[in-house]
């Protein structure tokens, strides 16, 4: 079954700052991975998103993600983080089952940024 | 840029009462979905549906929950008694194929069940 792992619940860092989310997947063959953010109150918006291909995508809004096989990964990255990046942030895997793909996600990060 | 979306935005029900939560899917999109959030916990899917019929459902898709297209345009979720442990926000999604293409999320219905 597949699974996705964010082993850090709460992150804060100050703007201006790198920023670095993690993500483990578990998953049985080649996996399409995603990154959503969800604001508060707001649904989820997606950040990027892997399928195949170059390892290392970029997305919206100046963020980037890493797939590394050799560690089950799906890091997401950003070099300088702005205020309005706080938020809750969620990888998700697509499992394909049937005709239709349903995705998995991680239990989320929640990015507070200090000024 | 086309967009998901959902009505109502919030919705209060009593225990017991039947809900029909609705959704506009992007017009070309072909698969749809439903997830829930409940409050401080993680998405969770619920179901997929494509081609008039349920593609998948998980196992908190019980007997009580149903989908359906009554239209080319909206995608309902009805549940028909709701509990207490159905407050949560619940997603619509849509997707143009299957695989790993992009699901495309509306913003979401709260309901609260008192």
């Amino acid at each position: 079954a597949q699974s996705v792992t964010q082993p850090d619940i709460h992150i804060t860092v100050s703007e201006g700052a790198s920023l670095e989310l993690r993500c483990n997947y578990s998953y049985g063959a080649t996996p399409y991975l995603f990154w959503y953010v969800q604001s508060p109150g707001q649904g989820l918006q997606l950040l990027l998103k892997y399928f195949s291909g170059d390892t290392l995508v970029q997305g919206i809004k100046g963020f980037e993600a890493e797939f590394k096989r050799s560690q089950s990964s799906f890091n997401l990255r950003k070099p300088s983080v702005h205020w309005s990046d706080a938020a809750e942030y969620f990888c998700a895997v697509a499992g394909i089952t049937g005709t239709a793909s349903k995705l998995t996600f991680g239990t989320g990060t929640r990015l507070q940024v200090t000024l | 840029e086309p967009e998901v979306t959902q009505t109502p935005s919030h919705q209060v029900t009593q225990m017991g009462q039947e809900v029909i939560l609705r959704c506009v899917p992007i017009s070309n999109h072909l698969y749809f979905y439903w997830y829930r959030q409940i409050l401080g916990q993680k998405v969770e899917f619920l179901v997929s549906f494509y081609n008039n019929e349920i593609s998948e459902k998980s196992e908190i898709f019980d007997d009580q929950f149903s989908v359906e297209r009554p239209d080319g345009s909206n995608f309902t979720l009805k549940i028909r008694s709701t509990k207490l442990e159905d407050s949560a926000m619940y997603f619509c999604a849509s997707s143009r194929n299957s695989g790993g293409e992009t699901q495309y999320f509306g913003p979401g219905t709260r309901l609260l069940v008192l």
